[in-house]
């Protein structure tokens, strides 16, 4: 299982543009990157998911290296609301035994 | 699309109480569903693994008899945390997938349970 790495937390402000990074150097060949955002009490919700290269919807950007051994959420202009804990998994297309371990998450505070 | 709807959302209840949490995928079949555990300040536990017409595949470190995890239907499962004791107090959160169809499909996850024992 490809094990994630992301900073614990970040700090922005409204109107900035926020980049987070995992780290995921033992991703294996039919592995898919997603990302969810979660807010207290609340289940994951699902932002964005790739393979390699780009990947962008109307909420992020999802950057994904050639080697595939890391990749960047990317939130444009965050407000308030964006305050949350965002974790990346990495986990196969299909076939075998999914096992989604979650890591600690990267806890996003956007300040005013 | 793609709701899951998880119930109850919150539940109180005294020691020696068996509790069932109901997960539901309103607009997909769920092959797969998963359930979780979260405590203060921490990240998502896998428990087990639900799948439709199977025994549930649990996590090392989780009792199976004392959560009973049912997957009767494309459409439902339910966790029974039973005989429940203080030190079972948490979010539980489920999520489903629906059957993957060459991409990886994400999961959907319902709001939790916050599970309370006096």
């Amino acid at each position: 299982l490809a094990k994630t790495t992301q900073p614990i937390s970040m700090d922005s402000y409204e109107g900035q543009e926020v980049n987070i990074t995992c780290s995921h150097n033992n991703i294996a060949t039919n592995d898919y990157i997603t990302w969810y955002q979660q807010f207290p009490s609340q289940g994951p919700r699902f932002i964005i998911q790739g393979y390699k290269t780009k990947v962008t919807n109307e909420v992020a950007s999802l950057f994904i290296p050639a080697d595939r051994k890391s990749s960047t959420l990317s939130l444009p202009r965050v407000s308030l609301s964006d305050t949350a804990v965002y974790y990346c998994l990495v986990g196969p297309a299909s076939g075998g035994s999914y096992i989604p371990t979650f890591g600690r998450g990267t806890s996003l505070i956007v300040h005013p | 699309g793609a709701v899951v709807s998880q119930h109850p959302s919150r539940v109180i209840c005294k020691s020696g109480t068996s509790v069932k949490i109901e997960c539901r995928s309103l607009d997909f079949q769920a092959t797969t569903m998963f359930w979780y555990r979260q405590f203060p300040k921490q990240s998502l536990m896998l428990m087990a693994t639900s799948n439709e017409g199977s025994k549930a595949t649990y996590e090392q470190g989780v009792e199976k008899d004392k959560f009973l995890i049912n997957h009767a239907s494309l459409t439902l499962s339910t966790l029974t945390v039973t005989s429940a004791h203080p030190e079972d107090s948490s979010f539980y959160i489920c999520s489903a997938q629906a059957p993957g169809q060459g991409a990886h499909q994400p999961q959907h996850f319902g709001d939790g349970t916050r599970l309370s024992i006096l």
